[in-house]
């Protein structure tokens, strides 16, 4: 079944570190890619997404690198600020609907000052 | 302008009792989503809506769960005869469409902490 997956529960830097969260997913017929950033007592907050037609997306101070062939996708967070700190989650949207999201577990970055 | 909406923020109920949780979407958002979250765990989508109409709702977990969205606007999700395993965050959320990559960005709000004793 579908299933995307994090490699890393929890990520520790410090305060102006690059930080590279990992995702990796199950289902190759979805074309729609997304990562999430949720603050405790807080909904999942939108940061960036990317279609499949595409390898690399940037925002500001962060990428998102699509590897279709070993079907992983990581975020890049530049100069990371303890702001960053919360769960990072990656998503994908269905084969045949954009509609359901699959989300993955989720990954914990902790931003030292 | 404002955000997607839930009510109420909180909710505890004993076992067994119905409980109903709302979500109000950002205004012109067609498509309406319900997910459910675990402590320490990811999103599990439940269902989601374009217009009043339900294509996917196959992440209702039992019978107990219904879901109904009227005038293109609210939704309540409705659970039944409460279990404990009911327990966790439901969160809603909204998107403009669900057709291309900017349409279907879902934006989420702050969820209804669910606790059944």
């Amino acid at each position: 079944g579908e299933s995307v997956g994090l490699h890393l529960p929890t990520l520790s830097v410090q305060e102006g570190d690059n930080s590279i969260i990992n995702c990796a997913y199950s289902n190759s017929a979805s074309d729609y890619f997304i990562w999430y950033k949720q603050e405790s007592g807080k909904g999942p907050q939108f940061i960036i997404d990317i279609r499949s037609n595409m390898d690399k997306r940037q925002g500001q101070r962060v990428t998102v690198l699509l590897n279709k062939t070993v079907k992983h996708l990581s975020l890049q967070i530049a100069a990371t600020q303890p702001g960053d700190s919360a769960v990072y989650f990656c998503a994908q949207a269905g084969g045949t609907s954009y509609g359901k999201l699959t989300f993955g577990q989720g990954t914990i970055l902790t931003v030292h000052p | 302008g404002a955000g997607v909406s839930q009510s109420p923020s909180n909710k505890v109920t004993e076992k067994g009792k119905d409980v109903e949780l709302r979500c109000d979407p950002i205004s012109g958002h067609t498509a309406l989503y319900w997910y459910r979250q675990s402590l320490g765990q990811g999103l599990e989508f439940l269902i989601y809506f374009q217009g009043n109409s339900a294509p996917d709702k196959s992440g209702l977990p039992s019978d107990r769960f219904s879901a109904e969205r009227t005038g293109g606007s609210v939704s309540t999700l409705t659970i039944q005869r409460t279990q404990q395993e009911d327990s966790a965050v439901y969160l809603c959320a909204s998107s403009l469409g669900t057709s291309g990559r900017t349409l279907n960005i879902q934006y989420f709000g702050a969820g209804t902490r669910l606790s059944v004793l």
